[in-house]
């Protein structure tokens, strides 16, 4: 049983340019969120996708957006990349409902230069 | 807005010390509570979990927390530290509510450094 996978693994990129992070869920799994965790703290909540549309979003600006597939696979695109975009994306898939716990993928680590 | 606060930044251990990380929350809801692990180069693995019942929880590699509701807090707990714990632990909270998305909110983090 496939746990949670990203990819790439690591990714640097140009301040400006854009990036788009891949997240495949456990096997069963049906939402999708996605985190940013900055060197030293704790991961952040970026958003969540369930049945294909954003369900919930944190505090992160619209140059952040995402898309879920039919397979409830998920993109994570940035837009406009500034240096403080530079973290550990994870991404952790769930059972939609009340009671549910959360899987993590080994996360991306994007460095914008 | 709903926090987490965790007292221990860096905690450093001799093997078979007592554990002991404490987690405060801040949400006047109904909560589930959760401690996730981060070992050096592999992904967050969850703990233990606390959706209702018995306060003392007790999760994987003999870590236990307990639940005190009025306090806020939900510490984790281990009686004798192996060198093999030395990793990240994360306190994280999601409300539980009628519009419960399962969002996780963290603490900062405390990195426990277990010496042989």
């Amino acid at each position: 049983d496939a746990g949670v996978t990203q990819s790439p693994t690591h990714l640097i990129k140009t301040r400006g340019q854009q990036v788009t992070l891949r997240c495949s869920p456990k096997s069963g799994h049906d939402t999708v969120s996605w985190y940013q965790q900055a060197l030293g703290q704790g991961p952040q909540f970026i958003f969540q996708y369930y049945e294909e549309e954003e369900r919930q979003r944190g505090n992160f600006p619209d140059r952040f957006s995402g898309h879920q597939f039919p397979n409830y696979s998920s993109e994570l695109n940035v837009n406009a990349l500034l240096l403080g975009d530079s973290a550990l994306y994870l991404c952790a898939s769930s059972l939609v409902g009340r009671n549910t716990e959360a899987f993590f993928g080994q996360g991306t680590r994007l460095t914008v230069v | 807005a709903q926090s987490v606060s965790q007292h221990n930044h860096h905690v450093i251990l001799s093997e078979a010390a007592s554990l002991e990380l404490g987690c405060n929350y801040s949400y006047g809801g109904t909560v589930n509570l959760f401690w996730y692990v981060q070992y050096p180069g592999q992904h967050l693995q969850l703990l233990l979990k606390y959706f209702s019942g018995d306060p003392l929880v007790k999760g994987i590699k003999g870590f236990e927390a307990e639940f005190i509701k009025s306090k806020f807090s939900f510490n984790l707990r281990k009686p004798s530290v192996q060198w093999s714990d030395t990793a990240e632990y994360f306190c994280a909270v999601n409300a539980r509510s009628s519009s419960n998305t399962g969002k996780l909110i963290f603490g900062q983090g405390t990195t426990l450094q277990v010496k042989p």
